[in-house]
Parts: C-alpha cells; structure tokens; sequence
C-alpha cells in the first residue's frame, strides 16, 4: 500500500517554463487537495477536489491548475513558473468529512 | 481564512507540558491536528468535531469549544520525539470539503 505518491522530489525550473507535478493515492479517497509551504506561512491550499471531474480553488489559486479526471490521480500544473512559486509542494487526500490526510513526501521546486 | 495559532514557538525540556491554541474567526465544524517533523511530511494526530469530544493520542489530547471556535492541544510530560512543527486545520463546511491550516507551532523539546 503505497499511500500518495508525489513526483518529482525535486525539481529546478526556469522563469516562465511549465511543468505539472504528479500526485497519486491508492486509497480511493474522494478529497485531494494541494497546499504549498513557504517558511513562517504554514500550509496553504491551493486547490482541492471533492472527486473525479470536481475541483476547486483554494487560498492561493493563481499560477497553478489542476484537473481530476479519475480518483487516483490530481496532477497539479504550473503554467509559466516564477520565482514566487519556488516552495515546497504536499498533496494529501482523506475520507470524506472526518477522515484522516495522508500526505505525500513533497516535492521541492525552485524557480530560477 | 487561516486559522490563528498560537503561541508561535515553545521550548520545553523533557518531562514539561504544554498548551498549543488554535482559533477562528468562522464557525468551525471540526479541527484537525497534525504534526511535522523537519524535512518531513505531515502526519496526523487527530481530529476534534463538533460537540466538545476530547480525544488522545498517547499523551497528547486536545479539546475543541466550537462556541468559541477554539481548539487546544494539551503535551503532557514531554518526550523529545514531540519536537516538530504542529499545525490545527480547520474544516469550515459541514462537509469538510478541504482543510486550511494555521501557521504553525514549532515545539522544541530538549533533554
């Protein structure tokens, strides 16, 4: 049982390139959700999804996109990175309502 | 909006207790407590609904005053494994539909 799994660990991008982060849960868990860490502003949402074919914005939407178009898999894109966006990137997914958040291990990027 | 923490950082020795709040301005449905230790991901403590239940894990516990749209988490007799980051997580719809979480408390715990 693999839990989430995040790919990649880490990653360097250019200003202005895209790229898509890749979540996947095993669990069949119907919420998953993206936060990203910046030291000193704990955890914010990103985006979140409540199943396949549903998303929704989160605190800090902007920059980044995502679709869920099957309940393994919530890829989260960046469409054209900035340094602002260098960070540390969780994806986690839950039970409905009252169910634990499993994490993945996050990846690390870095917008130069 | 983000949940509100405080305080900000502890620094214990072994064997000392702490108090962790967490506060909203919005009503809250449930409170979810997770602990990160560095470089790692976050991982679940527990959760709080509404109706006041006060739950444990090992020896940490915690209370949830939906009234006052608090919640508290309680360290007892500290061990040095309780160093980390703690971090509330708030659910403001019934359905818990996402979780947005506070800042952080950087606990320290030295022997």
């Amino acid at each position: 049982n693999a839990g989430v799994t995040q790919t990649p660990k880490f990653q360097v991008l250019k200003t202005g390139q895209s790229m898509t982060l890749q979540c996947a849960q095993d669990m069949n868990h119907e919420y998953m959700s993206w936060y990203r860490q910046d030291p000193g502003m704990g955890l914010r949402l990103i985006h979140y999804s409540v199943g396949a074919g549903i998303t929704d914005q989160g605190e800090v939407p902007n920059g980044y996109n995502v679709s869920r178009s099957t309940t393994e898999d919530f890829p989260l894109r960046l469409l054209s990175a900035a340094p602002s966006q260098t960070s540390v990137y969780f994806c986690a997914s839950r039970e409905y309502r009252s169910g634990e958040a499993f994490f993945g291990q996050g990846t690390r990027l870095t917008v130069v | 909006q983000q949940p509100v923490q405080s305080p900000q950082a502890v620094i214990l020795r072994e064997g000392e207790d702490a108090v962790i709040n967490c506060s909203s301005s919005k009503a809250l449905y449930s409170v979810h407590w997770y602990r990160q230790k560095h470089g790692e991901a976050p991982v679940f403590l527990m959760i709080l609904l509404k109706g006041g239940e006060q739950m444990r894990h090992e020896k940490i516990s915690a209370s949830f005053n939906e009234k006052k749209q608090q919640s508290s988490l309680y360290l007892t007799a500290s061990q040095l494994s309780y160093s980390g980051t703690y971090f509330c997580g708030t659910a403001p719809n019934q359905a818990g539909t996402a979780l947005i979480f506070g800042k952080g408390t950087t606990l320290s715990v030295s022997s």
